[in-house]
């Protein structure tokens, strides 16, 4: 079926330095595509979304780069914090046979001080 | 302002028993989602209602149910629990499609 994929499961920086989370998708005909931050006991929190008529969209210390030509997501952080730590999630909303959201299975962001 | 609210936070039921869980949007909001996610995975959508009306469903059996009040808050119905519908179970509202979406911090549902 769909899926949303992500690369890497886990993922381990240096404090200062950028980051980049990979997603695979293979449902072209997604139209809107949302990065989320999930930390321990808490819901997910939303970070930075990209329609499919974009192929960058930036935020504060955080970029989402869209690649529609290969299906391919992206999230950057700009000097990643130790608060930056969590899972992360890709997620693609798509309307065809009704609305859905799908969710990739998450990468761990470790950030080492 | 409060956020997306869930209830209850924990709950134990056992195999064969009815639930239902509830969400309260933040106000304006007329979207609410459902998801399930098992721990080490990612949250998997059940349902979207928008308006009152269901807008989408995900792949899960028809004892999975749902529905949206005049207020915009919403419950989750599970009948006949399987012991693998543990799970954490969210909650999102948006303003409507392709908007920001905000959690609640969801219902741990152990069945037992």
């Amino acid at each position: 079926g769909e899926s949303v994929g992500l690369h890497l499961p886990t993922l381990s920086v240096q404090e200062g330095d950028n980051s980049i989370i990979n997603c695979a998708y293979s449902n072209s005909a997604s139209d809107y595509f949302i990065w989320y931050k999930q930390e321990s006991g808490k819901g997910p929190q939303f970070i930075i979304d990209i329609r499919s008529n974009m192929d960058k969209r930036q935020g504060q210390r955080v970029t989402v780069l869209l690649n529609k030509t290969v299906k391919h997501l992206s999230l950057q952080i700009a000097a990643t914090q130790p608060g930056d730590s969590a899972v992360y999630f890709c997620a693609e909303d798509t309307l065809g046979g009704g609305f859905k959201t799908i969710f990739g299975a998450g990468t761990r962001l470790f950030v080492k001080a | 302002d409060a956020g997306v609210t869930q209830s209850p936070t924990h709950l134990i039921k056992t195999r064969g028993q009815q639930v239902t869980l509830r969400c309260s949007p933040i106000s304006g909001h007329k979207s609410v989602s459902w998801y399930q996610q098992v721990l080490g995975q990612g949250p998997q959508f059940i349902f979207q209602y928008y308006e009152k009306e269901e807008r989408g469903r995900g792949n899960f059996p028809d004892r999975f149910s749902a529905r949206q009040f005049p207020n915009y808050s919403s419950e989750l119905n599970v009948n006949a629990l399987l012991l693998g519908d543990s799970a954490l179970y969210l909650c999102a509202s948006s303003l409507g499609t392709y908007t920001e979406a905000f959690f609640g911090q969801g219902t741990r549902l152990t069945v037992v």
